[in-house]
């Protein structure tokens, strides 16, 4: 599968717990992107990487998220205490550097918190 | 702040009909233009892309730019059951594509 590959799915889990989840971008793909929508809204952006750099975070993130890319290619967003306003669909993104190219988005985690 | 508005819809066209999708932005210096459609439950898909005042057709979708007026819109002719969806409007900050940002969305209901 060559598509931008999001773990899991699915999250349910109590509040004030961590998680933590995963996005696998396409091959070679420099730039990664998070993004956090919730129902009836557009995905608002979170953060960006460029490689293992995370070159902009979003305002409105909270210092209970932190995210990123180690060695440039896997990502994992972390929540930590858990909020229920954190229910949203967790998106990521990537694109390649070159010829600035729209990005691709995987099928996002639906992260619900209880 | 950047801002793209859109109409939330519903919008409900008949099966063979042209839905028109409209979407306004704030940001005078901005130069590309992406619609996504978002099926109930999945990941935004890009079907548009414009960067040029006029038109851009592929296939039944045509997207429609005006720079002077910052507005862009998506026409689909011959609506179809299968593009009932949510249209995203997305602008991406000027000088690269590290940050889209996104309107709300337009539901499109396309009756049989």
């Amino acid at each position: 599968d060559t598509g931008v590959s999001q773990d899991p799915r699915h999250k349910i889990t109590k509040r004030g717990q961590n998680v933590t989840f995963r996005c696998d971008p396409i091959s070679e793909h420099n730039r990664l992107y998070w993004y956090r929508q919730t129902l009836g809204q557009g995905p608002e952006f979170l953060t960006y990487f460029q490689n293992e750099a995370q070159l902009e975070k979003s305002r409105l993130l909270s210092d209970r998220f932190s995210a990123e890319r180690p060695k440039g290619s896997f990502s994992t967003l972390e929540i930590q205490r858990t909020e229920q306003g954190d229910s949203a669909m967790y998106l990521c993104a990537s694109s390649p550097t070159l010829g600035d190219t729209e990005a691709f988005f995987g099928q996002g985690t639906r992260l619900t918190v209880v | 702040q950047k801002e793209v508005e859109q109409n939330s819809g519903p919008l409900s066209v008949p099966e063979g009909a042209i839905a028109s999708l409209n979407c306004t932005y704030s940001d005078r210096v901005s130069q590309s233009f992406f619609w996504y459609r978002q099926y109930s439950g999945k990941s935004p898909e890009l079907i548009m892309s414009i960067y040029s005042n006029g038109d851009k057709e592929d296939g039944r979708f045509t997207a429609q730019l005006n720079k002077a007026s910052q507005y862009v819109s998506l026409l689909i002719r011959d609506s179809q059951p299968s593009d009932s969806a949510t249209y995203l409007c997305a602008v991406p900050d000027s000088g690269g594509y590290q940050k889209v940002t996104f309107g709300t969305g337009t539901k499109l209901q396309v009756i049989p």
